[in-house]
């Protein structure tokens, strides 16, 4: 079955500091990959999403994720984070042919201003 | 537009009761969701619909978990006999149609609802 995998939980960060969150999945057929983000006391929001074409993708608010197919990553970046980044971010995959998307657990960023 | 709405925002039940979970997707979008989020996890999926139909219910953990869609709006999760590993946030998403293989249209979600068995 598929999974998805982010292998930090939480990552604490200064403001202007660099970003990078992990993320891989484990199907080898043809995947839609996405980064939902959740900001304190509001909902899912879709931060960026990839399922073809250029593996360098750009999102909202100046993030953005790199496919790596060979590697099964979809990490996500950001050169410069600020405290309004503080958030649950979370990893997605979506199989071809299926509707339903597979989260994995989320990465927690706290940035300190 | 609204968004996606869910209620009620928080349930406290007692193990061994029934509760229903409301969905009020996006006007005009067919597939909805549900997935559910327990503590310190990404939500898991439960069962989607394309319009009045349970296209996928692969994600119910049980039968005592039923989901129905009767007009291909609003929908309604329904737990039978709550346990207290029930306890989690259910959250719904609707989107404009199905994706298929190449073709994604963005999953918009509700708040959640808070289900808390004691």
């Amino acid at each position: 079955a598929q999974s998805v995998s982010q292998h930090n939980h939480h990552v604490i960060l200064s403001e202007a500091a660099s970003l990078e969150l992990g993320c891989n999945y484990s199907y080898g057929g043809t995947v839609n990959l996405f980064w939902y983000v959740q900001y304190p006391g509001q909902h899912l929001q879709l931060l960026l999403k990839y399922f073809s074409g250029d593996p360098l993708v750009k999102g909202i608010k100046g993030f953005e994720a790199e496919f790596i197919k060979s590697k099964f990553s979809f990490n996500l970046r950001k050169p410069s984070v600020q405290w309004s980044d503080t958030a649950e971010y979370f990893c997605a995959a979506k199989e071809g042919s299926q509707g339903n998307l597979i989260f994995g657990k989320g990465t927690k960023l706290s940035v300190k201003p | 537009g609204a968004g996606v709405s869910q209620t009620p925002s928080n349930k406290v039940t007692e193990k061994g009761k029934y509760v229903e979970l409301r969905c009020d997707p996006i006007s005009g979008h067919t597939a909805l969701y549900w997935y559910r989020q327990s503590l310190g996890q990404g939500p898991e999926f439960l069962i989607y619909f394309q319009g009045t139909g349970a296209a996928d219910d692969s994600g119910l953990p049980n039968d005592r978990f039923f989901a129905v869609r009767p007009e291909g709006s609003v929908s309604t999760l329904k737990i039978q006999r709550t346990e207290r590993g029930d306890s989690a946030v259910y959250l719904c998403a609707s989107s404009l149609l199905r994706g298929g293989a190449g073709l994604y249209n963005e999953q918009f979600f509700g708040p959640g609802t808070r289900l808390t068995v004691l």
